[in-house]
């Protein structure tokens, strides 16, 4: 069973624009992780967030984390055209293991 | 070879056929682990190894075996195939010092008709 769920499935915006997309999970976890995977290929891992941990940056993107709501928030300011992918949020709690949610797809329309 | 490898790039199998999904690693990485991607639900982990000689079962592991003889190789084996097993399989990777991130590979598309 699916851990993470993320919202929106789907995130249409324009060039310039902000993106923001929520996971929210459903047991405790040791950290959050979110991953973005462009069409036809692999995952590629863009921040982990632990569970003592509130909020995080990485360039443009930044990562909170609500422990008590059991929901993390991924914002990408300035989107680009090269943002268009789907973003998975992941949850570690048993060892090494990741448990993943659906997704979300987000265009960034130029 | 640089990161994670998957061989191969895709596949069309008939059902009932034996297949081997391989999977290579450089990085060193104690821990490795097999996925399947289907549309809408996300990534599902298959099995897992955390070191060399270790090999455990995730959420979807009926109808797959896998072996982790080094710490380079971690193939996934399809004894019978079916066509619920038609799914992207991803190959990935951690170690045990950055968190648990995982290193994924481009993927394998099998279709089983």
């Amino acid at each position: 069973s699916q851990q993470g769920e993320e919202d929106p499935q789907a995130l249409s915006i324009q060039e310039g624009e902000n993106a923001t997309m929520n996971c929210s999970y459903k047991t405790s976890i040791n950290n959050l992780q979110w991953y973005r995977q462009n069409s036809g290929r692999g995952l590629v891992h863009l921040i982990l967030i632990r569970s003592n941990e509130r909020e995080k940056h990485s360039g443009r993107l930044r990562v909170t984390l609500d422990t008590s709501k059991k929901s993390s928030s991924l914002l990408i300011t300035a989107s680009r055209a090269a943002d268009t992918a789907s973003y998975f949020c992941a949850t570690g709690r048993d060892g090494n293991k990741l448990v993943f949610g659906a997704g979300t797809i987000l265009r960034v329309k130029s | 070879i640089a990161g994670i490898t998957q061989a191969p790039t895709s596949q069309i199998l008939a059902a009932g056929r034996r297949m081997t999904l391989r999977c290579t690693q450089d990085m060193r990485h104690n821990a490795m682990y097999w996925y399947r991607q289907d549309l809408g639900l996300g990534l599902r982990l298959i099995h897992y190894s955390n070191t060399a000689g270790t090999t455990g079962k995730g959420e979807v592991p009926d109808g797959y075996s896998v072996s982790r003889a080094n710490t380079d190789d971690f193939p996934l084996t399809l004894a019978s195939a079916v066509p619920s097993q038609t799914s992207v399989y991803f190959c990935a990777s951690s170690g045990s010092f950055d968190g648990g991130t995982q290193y994924f590979g481009p993927g394998t598309r099998l279709t089983v008709l």
